[in-house]
């Protein structure tokens, strides 16, 4: 079956660097995407990442690799707006969606 | 991107009922969809709403629980019929990229801010 897997919830503190994993089963493989929740609010797109290597985007950098099925999302000099749920989804050979259930980021000061 | 209306934003509503929730678009878009997030869950997709013909359901989700309308590129409907408690949930409505944009390969997804369904 297809599976996505990232942690259910991880603190850090306000400054540091987190780094959030996800690894992945998927039949087929079209890229993997990083998006971003705020409670009571809609998912907003992060990343996309469909080649190995890291893709470096401000605060935020995503990493792919594809022989390992893992990606991670690397958040530096964290704020306190940067508490939200972040969501994991490969896109499968049918180019379908398959979500992971969301890793809820709380900061403290 | 896309910007969408979704409504209602919340309701609250009595078991047995039914509610329609709509979904509109700023441009016209090809691919819109309907997911299903319940609380600490992933998003689980409902339908594909496909323009001019009938949705496209996923697997343990049926037209005659979960009617969708897609008259046009730039609206949808989904309807939750004959509610029980087990549907209260928030449903989203998504999109993919706008017409005029063009395909940009990774057809990144914009959300609407979803609606918060409560069954009494």
């Amino acid at each position: 079956g297809q599976n996505i897997d990232q942690p259910t919830e991880m603190t850090a503190t306000e400054g540091a660097i987190v780094q959030i994993n996800c690894t992945y089963q998927t039949s087929g493989f079209n890229g993997l995407f990083w998006y971003q929740q705020h409670a009571g609010e809609a998912p907003t797109f992060l990343s996309y990442n469909v080649l190995d290597g890291l893709e470096e985007k401000g605060r935020f950098s995503s990493f792919l690799s594809r022989s390992k099925g893992y990606s991670y999302l690397l958040l530096k000099e964290l704020q306190m707006k940067d508490s939200a749920s972040y969501l994991c989804a490969a896109v499968d050979s049918n180019y379908q969606l398959i979500w992971g259930a969301g890793t809820k980021l709380i900061i403290k000061p | 991107s896309a910007v969408i209306s979704q409504k209602p934003s919340r309701d609250i509503c009595q078991r047995g009922t039914s509610l329609t929730i709509q979904c509109q678009v700023d441009s016209q878009v090809t691919m819109m969809f309907w997911y299903r997030q319940q609380p600490g869950q992933s998003l689980t997709l409902i339908a594909t709403a496909n323009q001019g013909s009938e949705a496209t359901y996923e697997s343990g989700f049926v037209i005659d629980k979960f009617p969708i309308s897609r008259p046009n590129l730039t609206f949808s409907t989904l309807t939750v019929s004959n509610m029980s408690p087990e549907d209260s949930s928030i449903y989203l409505c998504s999109v993919g990229p706008p017409l005029e944009q063009g395909s940009d390969g990774a057809n990144v997804l914009t959300f609407g801010a979803g609606s918060r369904l409560t069954v009494l």
